[in-house]
């Protein structure tokens, strides 16, 4: 029962590296997202992926991109790294039918993410 | 634009004491709410999930409840242990979206 996998689970990078951040689930969800945690601000929404092929942004998108390579990939890619994007990132996914479906959200474990 | 609020952000209580966590949002037109359990270093967990036309939902030892009308949640915690000792959270979602917004969570310590 995996569930949700992040990879890696830390990192450090310096500022103007890139990297790119991996999820997958084996629950057969069509809806992934992104997220990432700050001190005091709670979980905040990057991107996210209603179903295969398709993405949309959320709440702070920038300096992020994002590709659905598969219904069980969903990965993150930071192009030029940034102090700022130093946080914790996690991933996380649900079943149902899209903005009408009362399904869980299930996370992963996260990846924790500092830019130098 | 929605925002969910916490309150109070930690909480010490001792173990076995039945304790209520809270859960405001702005905008009462919601399509559910989740309650999460996030231990150190983890991920989250999902509790409880309420659909908007529910009033409360239970597992085990935990009842939450919805009242969309006034914009709260709150999350029953009954004859509490140390293991209950997490950060709990509560998100939102917007009715026709696929987003949730997330309050910034309670932290409760329960002491042996």
């Amino acid at each position: 029962n995996a569930g949700v996998t992040q990879t890696p689970k830390f990192q450090v990078l310096k500022t103007g590296q890139s990297m790119t951040l991996q999820c997958a689930q084996d629950m057969n969800h069509n809806s992934m997202y992104w997220y990432r945690q700050d001190p005091g601000m709670g979980l905040r929404l990057i991107y996210y992926s209603a179903s295969e092929g398709t993405t949309d942004k959320g709440e702070v998108p920038n300096g992020y991109n994002v590709s659905r390579l598969n219904k069980r990939e969903f990965s993150l890619r930071l192009e030029s790294a940034a102090p700022s994007q130093t946080s914790v990132y996690f991933c996380a996914s649900s079943g149902g039918g899209g903005p009408i479906s009362n399904q869980p959200q299930h996370f992963g474990d996260g990846t924790r993410l500092s830019i130098l | 634009k929605q925002e969910v609020t916490q309150i109070p952000a930690a909480l010490s209580v001792p173990e076995g004491e039945n304790l209520v966590l809270n859960c405001s949002f702005t905008d009462s037109a919601i399509y559910n709410l989740q309650w999460f359990r996030q231990d150190p270093g983890k991920g989250l967990t999902s509790l409880l999930l309420i659909q908007s036309s529910q009033r409360e939902q239970t597992s085990g030892r935990l009842n939450a409840s919805l009242d969309k009308s006034s914009g709260r949640s709150t999350l029953y915690i009954a004859a509490s242990q140390p293991g209950d000792s997490a950060t709990y959270l509560c998100a939102v979602k917007a009715s026709g979206t696929y987003k949730y917004i997330f309050g910034t969570g309670t932290r409760l310590k329960v002491l042996a």
